[in-house]
């Protein structure tokens, strides 16, 4: 079984200030994680994916995101938000056993006050 | 090099009423997953289709159906709509066979019960 749990269901900051959105995760096998972030009537898009490689993994628009195994936590981080970084943000996990299917937490909404 | 295209992007039909959803995948892709997205949530797994068969299914009645055609678009099938139907519907794709089984989403049906 695989499970994700967002901690935060709205995150709100400064412009210029940064980012943090967390989230833990649960799975059976060594799992592959993402982030997927939803603009408003928009389809989602990945900004970064942990496949067992380095731990910390850098994806586009200036975020990252550690993969800590003892914590089971693989939060996302940018060092100073923008105006466009304002989305719905998922957390996403896969288990790495011949099983493609994927398993969302219910979503961070950032909020960026100018 | 288009991405996972869907169509209608908006439909509204009455409850008891069938709908068929269509998705046509990235091209090289040929592994199609569809989500259902009900408002404030984050996407939930229906089904998985590969070589125009149902590989994985999620917690979803069987009035949720699906086909994949040769050409590796697929399309959903939903009879006796409830108004708890009501939700975006997300097509992914995707290519077994190169690692990290990434998913690109299409940008959704929003379908909508009355």
């Amino acid at each position: 079984a695989q499970s994700v749990t967002q901690l935060d269901s709205h995150v709100s900051v400064s412009e210029g200030t940064p980012v943090l959105l967390r989230c833990n995760y649960s799975s059976s096998y060594s799992p592959s994680l993402f982030w997927y972030v939803q603009h408003p009537n928009k389809g989602l898009q990945l900004l970064l994916k942990y496949t067992s490689a380095a731990t910390l993994v850098k994806g586009i628009n200036g975020f990252e995101a550690e993969f800590k195994k003892s914590e089971t936590s693989f939060h996302l981080t940018k060092p100073s938000a923008h105006m466009s970084d304002a989305a719905e943000y998922f957390c996403v996990v896969r288990n790495n056993f011949g099983n493609e299917k994927l398993t969302f937490g219910t979503g961070t909404r950032l909020t960026i006050i100018p | 090099d288009a991405g996972v295209t869907q169509s209608p992007t908006h439909l509204i039909k009455t409850r008891g009423q069938q709908v068929t959803l269509r998705c046509s995948p990235k091209s090289g892709h040929d592994t199609v997953s569809w989500y259902q997205q009900a408002l404030g949530q984050g996407p939930q797994f229906i089904f998985q289709y590969y070589e125009e068969e149902e590989r994985q299914r999620g917690n979803f009645p069987d009035r949720f159906s699906g086909h994949q055609f040769p050409n590796y678009s697929s399309e959903l099938n939903v009879n006796a709509l409830l108004l708890g139907d009501s939700a975006l519907y997300l097509c992914a794709s995707s290519r077994p066979g190169q690692g990290t089984y990434e998913q690109y989403f299409g940008p959704g049906t929003r379908l909508t019960v009355t």
